[in-house]
């Protein structure tokens, strides 16, 4: 079974720049969650799609990042523009969802970004 | 508030014990998970443990709930040089969202 597919794995910008991440989440897995983590901290959720739906988003810094699922697959994560603290390793993961409950979380490699 | 607070370094010998600790902070969590990250690699789901539980073992692990404290801890025997990692600890809350620890450098030496 594939695991969680991230791209890019490493992005260098410049502030004020805009930079696009993109996940494709284990086939059938109808929960997908975007984690930011900051070097030396543990991840923290930014936002979490049920299906194309938003379940949570109140740690999402909503005047810079956006994010989309549209077909209920692939999702991409948007920073504009891009500031030095969102310097990261942005994380993606994916779960499926059966008989009221969300399963494991499964993780892929990753996208750093430095923001210079 | 939403900490979930861990030491932040461990060091052991080959081959001893290593025990790793975290404190939570909601008591209606209903899992805590240990995941384990390598360099440049993802997050690896280790174990978890229900929260009508107090203790599980898989292996070389060990997981031990004290709810009363909102105490966890992961015990891992025989500890190799491959499991130099750094471990997370979580607690899920809401729709799944899991609340990370800032996570224990576990370094292991020969």
């Amino acid at each position: 079974e594939a695991g969680v597919a991230q791209s890019p794995r490493y992005k260098i910008i410049e502030k004020r720049q805009s930079v696009a991440f993109w996940c494709n989440p284990i086939s059938g897995h109808a929960t997908l969650y975007w984690y930011q983590q900051i070097l030396g901290q543990g991840p923290k959720l930014l936002i979490q799609f049920q299906n194309n739906g938003v379940v949570d988003d109140s740690q999402l810094p909503k005047d810079r990042f956006s994010a989309e699922r549209l077909k209920g697959v692939d999702s991409t994560l948007k920073i504009q523009p891009a500031k030095l603290e969102d310097s990261a390793v942005y994380l993606c993961a994916s779960s499926s969802y059966s008989g009221g409950q969300y399963n494991e979380q499964f993780f892929g490699p990753g996208t750093r970004l430095t923001v210079l | 508030g939403e900490d979930v607070e861990q030491s932040l370094f461990l060091s052991v010998r080959e081959g001893d014990s290593s025990v790793i600790n975290c404190t939570y902070t909601d008591s209606s969590s209903t899992y805590l998970y240990w995941y384990k990250q390598e360099p440049g690699a993802g997050l690896q789901l280790l174990t978890y443990i229900f929260s009508n539980m107090d203790m599980k073992q898989d292996q070389r692990l060990t997981v031990l709930l004290n709810k009363k404290d909102k105490h966890l801890s992961l015990r891992i025997a025989d500890t190799q040089t491959g499991d130099s990692a750094i471990y997370f600890c979580a607690e899920s809350k809401g729709y799944n969202k899991l609340i990370f620890g800032a996570g224990t450098r576990l370094a292991v030496h020969p």
